[in-house]
């Protein structure tokens, strides 16, 4: 069985400050992660995914994510927000067999 | 570019009156999902065809159908709406076989039902 949790339902910065968010995962497997993105009225973005490879991931917009087995866990980080990141992002965990589960999302607010 | 595409981006139907959503791709997955994504919630896996194999997920209605006429078109049929059943509907592909695990799913911009 596998499961993840999103430390943050909210998550409010100001614009040119550092992003975090946090991941936790559960998995039998060695899991495969991804963080998707996801803005009003739009479907989900990828922004990065781990499988197995290099622990530090780097995706689009300047996001990117550690694989942490110790800690069993995924934070996505940003270095500096931009107001075009304010959107839902969901932290995903896979073990194989198409079977995906999706973390509750965290909702970031980026204030000016 | 390659792409997922969901028609209509918005739908609105009357109680109980059928209605279908469609999802059209040119990525050539072989995986084609539906998912329910209700207001601040994550979205909820419905079915999935894998190939032309049909997987239901436990949960899923019955009032809720699913076609796949062919590899690149998949449609999501509501037999008998209710209000409970107004949310965003999802539809993602993924290629999954020999030499493609755990891959990612790529999402369309969804079809926002509303029921009257």
């Amino acid at each position: 069985a596998q499961s993840v949790t999103q430390l943050d339902s909210h998550v409010s910065v100001s614009e040119g400050t550092p992003v975090l968010l946090r991941c936790n995962y559960s998995s039998s497997y060695s899991p495969s992660l991804f963080w998707y993105v996801q803005h009003p009225n739009k479907g989900l973005q990828l922004l990065l995914k781990y499988t197995s490879a290099a622990t530090l991931v780097k995706g689009i917009n300047g996001f990117e994510a550690e694989f942490k087995k110790s800690e069993t866990s995924f934070h996505l980080t940003k270095p500096s927000a931009h107001m075009s990141d304010a959107a839902e992002y969901f932290c995903v965990v896979s073990g194989g067999n198409n079977d995906m589960r999706f973390g509750a999302g965290t909702r970031l607010t980026v204030k000016p | 570019d390659a792409m997922v595409i969901q028609n209509p981006r918005y739908q609105v139907t009357q109680f109980g009156k059928p209605v279908t959503l469609s999802c059209s791709q040119t990525l050539n997955h072989n995986v084609m999902y539906w998912y329910q994504q209700k207001s601040s919630q994550a979205p909820k896996l419905l079915f999935h065809y894998y190939d032309k194999d049909f997987n239901n997920e436990a949960d899923t209605p019955d009032n809720f159908q699913s076609r796949r006429p062919n590899t690149s078109f998949c449609f999501l049929d509501i037999r008998s709406p209710g209000l409970g059943d107004a949310a965003m509907y999802l539809c993602a592909t993924s290629r999954a076989g020999a030499g493609y695990s755990n891959q990612p799913q790529h999402f369309g911009d969804g079809t926002r039902l509303s029921i009257l």
